[in-house]
């Protein structure tokens, strides 16, 4: 069974600064995704990236992207310059392409911006 | 355009009643989701239909009832309901074509309260 591990429960960061949340996954397949999903207060899950795993050139969104090392089984998210409309909940998520596929979720990081 | 919209926002039900919760998106997409979210935690998946036909049921009490009426509608009625089924709850849509990407885009969400 695939799992999705975020081991940062919360993460601070300063405005403007630059924070990185982990996430690790466990899967047998070779063909999947991978993506961000961002969840602010006002609860709407919002993509935030998405990654291929067959593709190595790691995903870029604006001043998001990813740290994808599939062999290591690993994808971060950096966030560059924060804003305070970043603080939200993380869910780190997988989908692989087969039948009766799932989205697995990660437990998720809380990202707190301060001033 | 990338939107899903979910009917009513908010929802506050006594346990004998009847209710529906409504979602809907004009983006094409052939596969439609329902997930219970508690409060911190991940999405759980609840139901997924794809092209209007029910192809997963996580084991969900018969208390809740998934309706696809047609591809850009899906309806989740409620009935008998217990407090523990209080939660946000989200509809989520995604391509629907077999092998392709599966990204997933979520709406508001409804927020259920079950007295």
């Amino acid at each position: 069974a695939q799992t999705v591990t975020q081991s940062q429960p919360e993460m601070s960061v300063q405005e403007a600064e630059t924070v990185t949340l982990s996430c690790t996954y466990d899967t047998s397949e070779s063909d999947y995704y991978l993506f961000w999903y961002k969840q602010p207060p006002s609860r709407q899950m919002i993509l935030v990236i998405r990654q291929e795993a067959y593709k190595q050139q790691n995903a870029t969104e604006n001043r998001f992207s990813v740290n994808f090392q599939k062999a290591a089984k690993s994808f971060s998210l950096k966030i560059s310059d924060s804003q305070l409309g970043d603080a939200a909940m993380y869910f780190c998520a997988y989908w692989y392409t087969g039948t009766a596929s799932k989205l697995t979720f990660g437990t998720g990081t809380r990202l707190q911006v301060t001033l | 355009d990338t939107e899903v919209t979910q009917t009513p926002k908010h929802l506050v039900m006594g346990m004998t009643n009847k209710k529906s919760l409504k979602c809907e998106q004009h983006m094409g997409h052939r596969a439609m989701y329902w997930y219970k979210q508690k409060a911190k935690k991940p999405p759980e998946l609840m139901f997924v239909y794809s092209y209007e036909k029910l192809s997963i049921n996580e084991s969900v009490p018969s208390r809740f009832s998934p309706e696809c009426p047609n591809s850009s509608l899906l309806n989740l009625h409620l009935h008998a309901l217990q407090p523990e089924d209080s939660a946000l709850y989200l509809c989520a849509s995604s391509q629907g074509s077999t092998g392709g990407q599966e990204t997933q885009y979520f709406g508001p969400g409804t927020r259920l309260l079950v007295l």
